[in-house]
């Protein structure tokens, strides 16, 4: 089974509307973490944000917010007000075992966003 | 940040000749490092997990005589693309963690991008 699942290949957006990216995940593991990367064309990784499997809160960090619905085991990345230079790759990541060394990351698909002007 | 560099950023080689890849922690000791491959418009795939001082751990289906990976020391790891045939032309990339870092924190390099002809 996939550990993470991506349905979404591609997502258009009006600028400085909000987009949401889905993410759902695959876990046996009481504890793990959730990740969003940004790849642009450039082929850097970019962290946007992490989610804990224990934490009480949805992440946040700037205009990246993560809806964290554990029961539902999706961890959905919203975008708001999108701007142009937010065209690229996003990949979901999960890494299991909360704490423990040298545990891998497991990566969706991706979803390709472009912003529209 | 921590920093992650790989070199060279782009090498275009001929069929059967080997190509190493570096990929160095500028500002904190990496005792793992995962290298990754990703074919255009798809996902990252973990190939295998560097582990300072000791011998790789590599994922199903990746040949570990074809494709070498060195940990000497805490700031650098290398992979080496032996006897390299044109489907080996993917882009490559390194992570790592900080050892004395938090969990959730792995950094990527800004990859490596193989030509084979």
């Amino acid at each position: 089974a996939q550990k993470i699942t991506q349905t979404q290949p591609g997502m258009f957006v009006q600028e400085k509307e909000a987009v949401t990216l889905d993410c759902t995940y695959d876990t046996s593991d009481p504890s793990y973490g959730l990740f969003w990367y940004k790849q642009p064309s450039s082929g850097e990784m970019i962290f946007l944000i992490y989610q804990g499997s224990y934490d009480q809160q949805n992440a946040t960090e700037g205009r990246y917010s993560l809806n964290f619905q554990k029961a539902r085991k999706s961890a959905n990345l919203v975008i708001s007000a999108s701007q142009l230079g937010d065209s690229a790759m996003y990949f979901c990541a999960m890494r299991e075992g909360l704490g423990r060394t040298g545990n891998q990351f497991y990566f969706g698909t991706g979803t390709s966003l472009t912003v529209i002007p | 940040g921590a920093v992650v560099s790989q070199h060279p950023s782009r090498v275009i080689c001929k069929s059967g000749t080997s190509v190493k890849i570096e990929c160095r922690s500028l500002d904190f000791q990496a005792t793992t490092m995962f290298w990754y491959r990703q074919f255009p418009k798809q996902s990252l795939m973990l190939m295998a997990t560097s582990n300072e001082g000791s011998k790789a751990t590599y994922e199903q289906g990746v040949e570990k005589d074809k494709f070498l990976i060195n940990h000497a020391s805490l700031t650098l790891s290398t992979l080496t693309v032996t006897s390299a045939h044109p489907e080996d032309s993917s882009f490559y990339i390194c992570s790592a963690r900080d050892s004395g870092g938090a969990w959730n924190e792995q950094f990527f390099g800004p990859g490596t991008r193989l030509t084979v002809l």
